[in-house]
Order: C-alpha cells, then sequence, then structure tokens
C-alpha cells in the first residue's frame, strides 16, 4: 500500500494564479482531511470529508475549495493565490470510528510570491 | 473554540536521558493521539488512548492518559538521535456527537545531541 501520496511535492505560485494539490489515498478509508502548518503554529484545519460527496469547512477554510467524487481522491483548490497560502500543506486519511486518528502524506510545500 | 497546550515547546537533551512532555486540556477527550514528525515529512501516528489512566508502551516510549481524560504525557527513556523531532498531540473533543474532527497541539520540537 502506498498510503496517502501528495501531488506536487513543491510549488511556486506567483500572486492570483490557481492551482489543484492532489491527494489519494489507498486504505479505503472514509475521512480525509487538509491541512496546513506553518512554522510554530501546529496544524490548522482547512477541510475536511466523512466520505464521497460530503465536504465541510474547518477552521480556515476562506481561500480554498474541495471535492469528493470518489472515496480515494480529495484534491484541494486554491483560487487566486495570494502571499497569506504560502505554507506546507498535509492531505491526511482515517477510518470510521470515534478516534479519528489519521494517517498523513508528504505535504506540498507552497510559495506565493 | 477548544485548545490543547504543548509543554515544553522546546527540548534539547542528551543521548541517553530520560524526558517526558506533556499534553493538557481544559475539556475532556474522547481519544487522544501523539504523532512524531520529522523535518520534511507528514506526521506519523504513534499511539491512541482512550481510557482514562491508560497506559501503553511502545519500545521506549510511554504513553499515559490522565484519569479525567483532560491530558496525557509522553516519557521517553534512554532517548536517542533518531527520537530527534516534532512531537504533536491531537485530541477529539467529547461534543455528545461525532466531530470527526482532531484538535493539534502545537508541539515539542525535541532534540536528540549525540
Amino acid at each position: 500500500n502506498a498510503g496517502v501520496t501528495q501531488t506536487p511535492k513543491f510549488r511556486i505560485l506567483k500572486i492570483g494564479q490557481s492551482m489543484t494539490l492532489q491527494c489519494t489515498q489507498d486504505m479505503n478509508h472514509n475521512y480525509m482531511y487538509w491541512y496546513r502548518q506553518d512554522p510554530g503554529m501546529g496544524l490548522k484545519l482547512i477541510y475536511y470529508s466523512v466520505g464521497a460527496g460530503i465536504t465541510d469547512k474547518g477552521e480556515v477554510p476562506n481561500g480554498y475549495n474541495v471535492s469528493r467524487s470518489t472515496t480515494e481522491d480529495f484534491p484541494l483548490r486554491l483560487e487566486l493565490a495570494a502571499p497569506s497560502q504560502t505554507s506546507v500543506y498535509f492531505c491526511a486519511s482515517g477510518p470510521t470510528g470515534y478516534t479519528y486518528e489519521q494517517y498523513f502524506g508528504p505535504g506540498t510545500r507552497l510559495t506565493v510570491t | 473554540t477548544q485548545l490543547l497546550e504543548q509543554s515544553p515547546q522546546f527540548l534539547s537533551i542528551q543521548e541517553g536521558e530520560n524526558l517526558t512532555v506533556y499534553c493538557n486540556s481544559s475539556s475532556v477527550f474522547s481519544s487522544l493521539q501523539w504523532y512524531r514528525q520529522e523535518p520534511g515529512e507528514g506526521p506519523v501516528l504513534l499511539v491512541t488512548v482512550v481510557t482514562g489512566g491508560e497506559v501503553k508502551k511502545l519500545k521506549r516510549l510511554t504513553f499515559q492518559f490522565g484519569d479525567a481524560r483532560k491530558d496525557s504525557s509522553l516519557h521517553i527513556t534512554a532517548a536517542q538521535p533518531g527520537d530527534t523531532g516534532l512531537y504533536l498531540c491531537a485530541g477529539a473533543y467529547d461534543s455528545g456527537g461525532s466531530n470527526y474532527k482532531l484538535t493539534f497541539g502545537k508541539g515539542t520540537l525535541l532534540t536528540v545531541n549525540p
């Protein structure tokens, strides 16, 4: 099993550009999550999904959008990139249950200039 | 907004020393996890605890969940350079229903010097 895979690994965007961060998991998990991690600030939840066709906002959703058309894929869309979106983005997935334990991908380092 | 505080924020020790890091909240957790994150990588799940007073061991790492399920500790015995990393605790709060989310602490950055 590959677990959770994310592409790209690194990306530089100009202000105002758009892009999609890809996330795929092969563990048949229903729950999937997108986080951003800034130095000294921990992990902030952007969006999450509890199953195909179901998404909900997390703590910091502004400037982002998601979709969940399949169990495996959970792409994150950035529209009109801003310098404040410079961060490391992590996708995670987890099995159905009450513990909400999560398995993370390797991350995408995004710089907006 | 529920807060989850970790201490210390930074810890630098010599190889062979013991250490304990802490995770505290004013609210009750339904479950709590510890993760380790190495530079340039995603967090890796170490353990999940769900029962008040629960103790779990993973080689030289001992995890304890407080009796009231509001706090947890991670103790490392005879630390090695390979233990270096950011240790994150994350809790699912007991909200009376499914909230599907974890709240993460900001982490303890551990450096073990040879």
